[in-house]
């Protein structure tokens, strides 16, 4: 049981560039997450999907854009990264109702993405 | 809209001595309310959580935190701060909807000295 599995676990971009992080879970949940971690400023949400089909905006969407293509595959795109899109960037599913893992988040091990 | 904050971006105790990480949080409608754990280069990982019921929850390696509305604040505690505590603490919360966002704090780094 792999959990939630992300691609590649390391990437170097030049400014302009396009990119597509990838991420799959095989626990059956509905809900999955994109999250970028930056020093001093937490988790913040970029997008999410509470279920196949559904995607929704966090809190900084702004240049990104995703595609639920499954149940298990949730993908991250950057159409043109900027400098200011250095950071390190996690992906989530959530435990869906009926199941023991209710509410419950699970991370991937994160893409360090760097824009120069 | 919900919102968390967490009070203290680094908090250093010593072996041996309570921790305390303060967690305030936002919300218009009754939250779900989180912790996780962050160690270096790694995911985050639950340490616990409270949806409904007891106010006071416990978690894994011997944490627990207690929801007071009246207050809006969710702290975590342990008695006996451990050497392999050290690590990045968030404080989350979410709605009670299934699939709703899932809202991080800042972070609290927390360092224990020998």
């Amino acid at each position: 049981n792999a959990g939630v599995t992300q691609t590649p676990k390391f990437q170097v971009l030049k400014t302009g560039q396009s990119m597509t992080l990838q991420c799959a879970q095989d626990m059956n949940h509905n809900s999955m997450y994109w999250y970028r971690q930056d020093p001093g400023m937490g988790l913040r949400l970029i997008y999410y999907s509470a279920s196949e089909g559904t995607t929704d905006k966090g809190e900084v969407p702004n240049g990104y854009n995703v595609s639920r293509l499954n149940k298990r595959e949730f993908s991250l795109r950057l159409e043109s990264a900027a400098p200011s899109q250095t950071s390190v960037y996690f992906c989530a599913s959530r435990g869906s109702l009926g199941q023991p893992t209710y509410h419950q988040a699970f991370f991937g091990q994160g893409t360090r993405l760097t824009v120069v | 809209a919900q919102s968390v904050t967490q009070l203290g971006s680094h908090v250093s105790v010593s072996e041996g001595a309570l921790v305390l990480l303060r967690c305030n949080y936002s919300s218009s409608v009754p939250p779900y309310l989180f912790w996780y754990v962050q160690y270096p280069n790694q995911g985050l990982q639950l340490l616990l959580k409270y949806t409904t019921g007891a106010t006071l929850v416990k978690g894994i390696n011997g944490f627990e935190a207690e929801f007071k509305k009246s207050e809006t604040s969710f702290h975590l505690t342990k008695p006996s701060a451990h050497m392999s505590d050290a690590a990045e603490y968030f404080c989350a919360v979410s709605e009670q909807n299934q699939g709703g966002k899932l809202i991080f704090g800042q972070g609290t780094e927390l360092s224990v000295k020998p």
